[in-house]
């Protein structure tokens, strides 16, 4: 069975303290892992899509690393603006279903 | 360039009566996906459409619930009877239908209370 496991939990960065969150995850065959953020009372913003150990995003102080079993989703001088749930989910070659699996995410709180 | 659109965005009910909740896909999408989430759970996958077809409904409790996509219109995801714990967000999302560019891209949520 699928499974996607996010840690920490919960992260609190002083602003400019760079760290990492982490996305752990089984699938029987991968077909993309995505990134998300979400912020209290809104629906999931998507940040990145992954498809291959090896592969690398980036956008603004966010990059997304992927291997064959985890993906890292560094975080570069966060901002207070950076505080946010992240979301990791897969999807998997299990028929013709796109649904996605979720983690149960990262909540981020940077202080100033 | 209107993103994923849902209404009600807060939609109150009494343990019983029915619940509908709308969704309009991205301008170009042809495929919708309705996920819940439980409040300290993630999201939840419930129900995979096309127009006029339902390709996945794993998700979806048997009794209650179903999900529709007309060929004009929203997507409608239909709760009967509801008890307290339907209480949750529930997200539409929406994908062009390519295989290699499916991102799903979500709507703002519409969260159910049952009273």
């Amino acid at each position: 069975e699928d499974q996607v496991t996010q840690s920490p939990e919960a992260l609190r960065l002083q602003e400019g303290e760079s760290s990492s969150l982490n996305c752990s995850y089984t699938v029987s065959g991968l077909r993309g892992l995505f990134w998300y953020r979400q912020d209290p009372g809104k629906g999931p913003e998507f940040l990145f899509t992954l498809y291959s150990a090896g592969e690398e995003k980036e956008k603004e102080r966010l990059k997304a690393t992927l291997t064959k079993k985890e993906s890292f989703l560094h975080i570069t001088a966060p901002k207070p603006e950076d505080s946010a749930t992240y979301l990791c989910a897969v999807r998997d070659y299990g028929g013709a279903t796109n649904k996605l699996i979720f983690g149960t995410g990262t909540l981020l709180a940077v202080q100033p | 360039n209107a993103g994923v659109m849902q209404n009600p965005r807060h939609l109150v009910r009494r343990r019983g009566q029915e619940a509908r909740l709308r969704c309009s896909p991205m301008k170009g999408h042809s495929h919708v996906y309705w996920y819940r989430q439980l409040p300290e759970e993630g999201l939840k996958f419930m129900v995979y459409l096309q127009k006029e077809n339902i390709i996945d409904e794993s998700g979806m409790p048997k009794e209650r619930f179903s999900a529709e996509f007309p060929k004009e219109g929203p997507s409608i995801l239909r709760i009967q009877q509801v008890v307290r714990g339907d209480s949750a967000a529930y997200f539409c999302a929406s994908s062009p239908g390519t295989d290699r560019s499916n991102e799903q891209f979500f709507g703002p949520g519409t969260r159910l209370t049952v009273l």
